[in-house]
């Protein structure tokens, strides 16, 4: 099946800086999606981005489907910001299910 | 817009004892539903996939007749855990598409079993 890895798998930030989260797939790809699990447990949808760049807010993507990655960028990190980001693709031709990455915990420090 | 819930938020119960999870798309119809399971500081795991009217299509090693899955409507599946034991201990969440929704699969706030 599709491999889905993310980097880092950790990451510390200071209030007020930037980050770029990383999302690779090994196999061509028909629905990606970005999610924030908030401490609760709650996956947030952020981005449905099988290709292009998309923003909103302080968040963008960008899906570079013929390379197979995808990149999540959060500007001005707020505390609020802290939690895991994972990364979720569906195989072309598949059967409609998503394949999660291990996931990115950012921890945003005032 | 595309909201699902899910009930109960929490549940503790007694090891052997039976436990239904419920999942409902408040404002779509959820043609396809899915069940994932998640263990502490770990990735979300697939199930099963469940269509409306017809039967869940379990992921491999996921046992069937221990993880029950009825996709009655359009708008509820329920996952019932039998014969709960200790390892079976774990954030269960279920996701929705449908027609209104586009392909983007939304996804219920969970439900954390813990199982005596």
């Amino acid at each position: 099946g599709i491999q889905v890895e993310q980097s880092p798998p950790d990451l510390i930030l200071q209030e007020g800086a930037n980050s770029t989260l990383r999302c690779n797939f090994s196999d061509s790809v028909n629905n990606l999606q970005w999610f924030h699990q908030n401490p609760w447990g709650q996956l947030i949808n952020l981005f449905y981005i099988p290709s292009g760049t998309k923003q909103n807010g302080r968040l963008s993507a960008t899906t570079v489907a013929t390379e197979r990655y995808s990149l999540l960028y959060i500007s001005s990190s707020q505390t609020t910001d802290s939690g895991v980001y994972f990364c979720a693709v569906e195989q072309n031709q598949g059967a409609q299910k998503l394949v999660f990455g291990q996931g990115t915990r950012l921890t945003i420090n005032p | 817009g595309a909201v699902v819930s899910q009930h109960p938020s929490w549940v503790i119960c007694k090891s052997g004892t039976s436990v239904k999870i419920e999942c409902r798309s408040l404002d779509f119809q959820a043609t396809t539903m899915f069940w994932y399971r998640q263990f502490p500081k770990q990735s979300l795991m697939l199930m099963a996939t469940s269509n409306e009217g017809s039967k869940a299509t379990y992921e491999q090693g996921v046992e069937k007749d221990k993880f029950l899955i009825n996709h009655a409507s359009l708008t509820l599946s329920t996952l019932t855990v039998t014969s709960a034991h200790p390892e079976d201990s774990s954030f269960y969440i279920c996701s929705a598409r449908g027609r209104l929704a586009g392909d983007t699969q939304y996804f219920g706030p969970g439900t954390r079993l813990t199982v005596l």
